[in-house]
């Protein structure tokens, strides 16, 4: 089946510490990857994307690189600031299925502290 | 560009009732994709329209079902309610089935 696997939360970094929040994914075909982000009280927002292998999606500071012999896509920041302080959600997309839905991780719980 | 709105924000429902949640969709969009966020789960997929025709479905019972009107606005329905169904429902469109999903500020439904 197609499932997503996120790090465990909550995360708490202090302001310019370095983030990474891990997520590794089973497919049955070959899927695009997402990092989406909630913020309190908002819907999700796409952080960013990849849609081969190898491929370095970037977005505000934020980094994820699609690495297919690891099936992964970790996302990194260098910097944190306390306006990143969300929930981050893993996801992929199957482009062979006819709805093309995402398929979410559970979702990692960062909080920066000044 | 108006985005993707949901409405009601906030539901409280008794279990057994019926319940039905609206999405209208970004302009120039056809396809609308609805999904369940449980307390500390990320969202499930419950299933997609794509110029008014059901276009995939997730593990959900019959008792979810969902419409697509000609303006591309959409419902959730939710038949005999259930204590489990209490979640966060959000409402994504997309200009495609193919292409991003742009998602709404959900509608957060407690079942009582």
């Amino acid at each position: 089946g197609n499932s997503v696997t996120q790090m465990e939360g909550p995360v708490t970094l202090s302001e310019e510490a370095f983030l990474t929040i891990n997520c590794t994914y089973t497919a049955t075909g070959y899927p695009s990857l997402f990092w989406y982000v909630q913020y309190p009280g908002e819907g999700l927002q796409l952080l960013l994307k990849a849609t081969k292998a190898d491929d370095k999606g970037s977005n505000k500071g934020f980094e994820a690189t699609y690495r297919k012999e690891t099936t992964s896509f970790h996302l990194e920041k260098g910097s944190v600031q306390v306006s990143d302080s969300a929930v981050y959600f893993c996801a992929l997309r199957l482009l062979q299925t006819g709805a093309n839905n995402l398929f979410f991780g559970t979702g990692t719980r960062l909080t920066v502290i000044p | 560009e108006t985005g993707v709105t949901q409405s009601p924000t906030h539901l409280i429902k008794t279990r057994g009732q019926q319940v039905t949640l609206r999405c209208s969709s970004q302009s120039g969009h056809n396809t609308v994709s609805w999904y369940q966020q449980a307390l500390g789960q990320g969202p499930q997929f419950i299933f997609q329209y794509y110029r008014e025709e059901e276009n995939g479905r997730g593990n959900f019972p019959p008792r979810f079902s969902g419409l697509q009107f000609p303006n591309y606005s959409s419902e959730l329905n939710v038949n005999a309610l259930e204590l489990d169904d209490s979640a966060l429902y959000l409402c994504a469109s997309s200009r495609d089935p193919g292409n991003e999903q742009f998602f709404g500020p959900g509608t957060r439904l407690t079942v009582l």
